[in-house]
């Protein structure tokens, strides 16, 4: 099993729809983030969470939410879905104290 | 924020030695230097870090300057599963705001 999981891995909806998106984590990590990549383009930081009481904005964090519902769980909320928001969405976790992140296998999301 | 400025692409024959430049003019003295990669469809994974002397690890050395200005990722001997795109990355209070540049698309030709 993967030690990041993202679900869905790829969904397709309509504008104005509430999407949410889930990260969930077996690694015992503190830290976790989620970013978005559009096609060419590296990845942006939309929120991260430090731990259960703690969330910050990214780079991008307009017309999205996150929920961090418990250590290993973090989600991304979209709540009304516009077209512009289509992208490939990753999830990723590390320790507290620093050092590498590990990266979930994206969640492609396309809105009509 | 601390930023980092990379090429934008760079080619490599396979089975060459591979200097990747980063520079971070603006780095503090407590921001670690972060090297990820992203292959084609997958998401980003950790190359290695380090903070003021050099690193090697079993992917790729990391060669920091005295300064810590700029560093270069060493990638000893390339090949084609290496070809992807290159982040350079200052990690700040512990992975506060984990910011992505745009990267080094690395081509590496047969």
């Amino acid at each position: 099993d993967a030690d990041v999981t993202q679900t869905p891995r790829n969904r397709i909806t309509k504008t104005g729809k509430r999407i949410m998106l889930e990260c969930s984590q077996t690694k015992g990590h503190d830290r976790m983030y989620w970013y978005r990549q559009d096609p060419g383009l590296g990845l942006r930081l939309i929120y991260y969470s430090f731990d259960v009481k703690d969330i910050n904005k990214g780079e991008i964090s307009d017309g999205y939410s996150v929920s961090r519902q418990a250590q290993a769980k973090f989600s991304l909320s979209l709540e009304s879905a516009i077209p512009n928001q289509t992208a490939l969405y990753f999830c990723a976790t590390g320790r507290l104290m620093g050092g590498e992140l590990f990266f979930g296998e994206g969640s492609r999301l396309t809105v009509l | 924020d601390a930023k980092t400025t990379q090429p934008n692409s760079m080619e490599s024959n396979e089975e060459e030695p591979v200097h990747l430049p980063c520079n971070h003019s603006t780095i503090s003295g407590t921001d670690y230097i972060h090297w990820y990669r992203q292959l084609p469809s997958q998401g980003p994974e950790y190359v290695i870090h380090g903070l003021t002397s050099n690193v090697n690890n079993r992917m790729a050395s990391l060669a920091i300057a005295e300064d810590r200005k700029s560093s270069t990722l060493i990638l000893h001997r390339a090949t084609l599963r290496d070809a992807a795109v290159y982040y350079c990355i200052l990690e700040d209070n512990y992975g506060q705001n984990f910011v992505f540049g745009p990267g080094t698309r690395l081509s590496v030709l047969p």
